[in-house]
């Protein structure tokens, strides 16, 4: 039992390239979400899904996309990176009816 | 929407000492608040959750005290040890939501 889990761990982009950041969880779970971690600003809801087949904004979706590609996979797009969008990006599920989240391990992006 | 605060941003004290975090929210349809502990380098792992039902919960050296009336929730960790250092954060959720709004985090350093 994996728990959630993220690749790349590490990634280095230019300002405007694109790449798709990965997330699967094996417990089962309906909710999945993306996070930011920024330092002094907590972790920030990018989007979520609740369930498979439905995707909302978060706090901070500009900039970004997702899909939910089966009840296991959620992944983040970003389409155009930009310096503003380094940080460390974490996943997370839940199930339902238990409001506790599971994070993944987190990716580190950077945006140069 | 929900907005939480969190203080103080960083907290340190003496190993044995107690140490307490306090979070303020906004919205009165939350119910749900968990805490979570992030050591250097790792992923957010649950500690302790209490529910708009509950006043206090105890888990060992941990509590955490809800004030519905004033809209503040607190974490309590008492016997403080080297291991405890790391950053805390709490978060306010609704039912129905999962959606969590953490708080900027608290860095705890328990000195030897």
């Amino acid at each position: 039992n994996a728990g959630v889990t993220q690749t790349p761990k590490f990634q280095v982009l230019k300002t405007g390239q694109s790449m798709t950041l990965q997330c699967a969880q094996d417990m089962n779970h309906n909710s999945m979400y993306w996070y930011r971690q920024d330092p002094g600003m907590g972790l920030r809801l990018i989007y979520y899904s609740a369930s498979e087949g439905t995707t909302d904004k978060g706090e901070v979706p500009n900039g970004y996309n997702v899909s939910r590609l089966n009840k296991r996979e959620f992944s983040l797009r970003l389409e155009s990176a930009a310096p503003s969008q380094t940080s460390v990006y974490f996943c997370a599920s839940s199930g339902a009816g238990n409001h506790e989240q599971y994070f993944g391990p987190g990716t580190r992006l950077t945006v140069t | 929407g929900e907005n939480v605060e969190q203080h103080p941003s960083t907290l340190s004290v003496q190993e044995g000492d107690s140490a307490v975090i306090k979070c303020t929210y906004s919205d009165s349809a939350s119910n749900y608040f968990p805490w979570y502990k992030q050591e250097l380098g790792k992923r957010p792992q649950l500690i302790i959750d209490i529910r708009s039902n509950v006043g206090e919960k105890k888990d060992q050296r941990i509590a955490v005290t809800l004030n519905k009336t004033a809209k503040h929730f607190s974490l309590h960790i008492t016997e403080t040890q080297p291991e405890d250092s790391a950053v805390y954060f709490c978060a306010a959720s609704t039912s129905g939501t999962y959606k969590y709004i953490f708080g900027t985090g608290t860095r705890l350093k328990v000195l030897a």
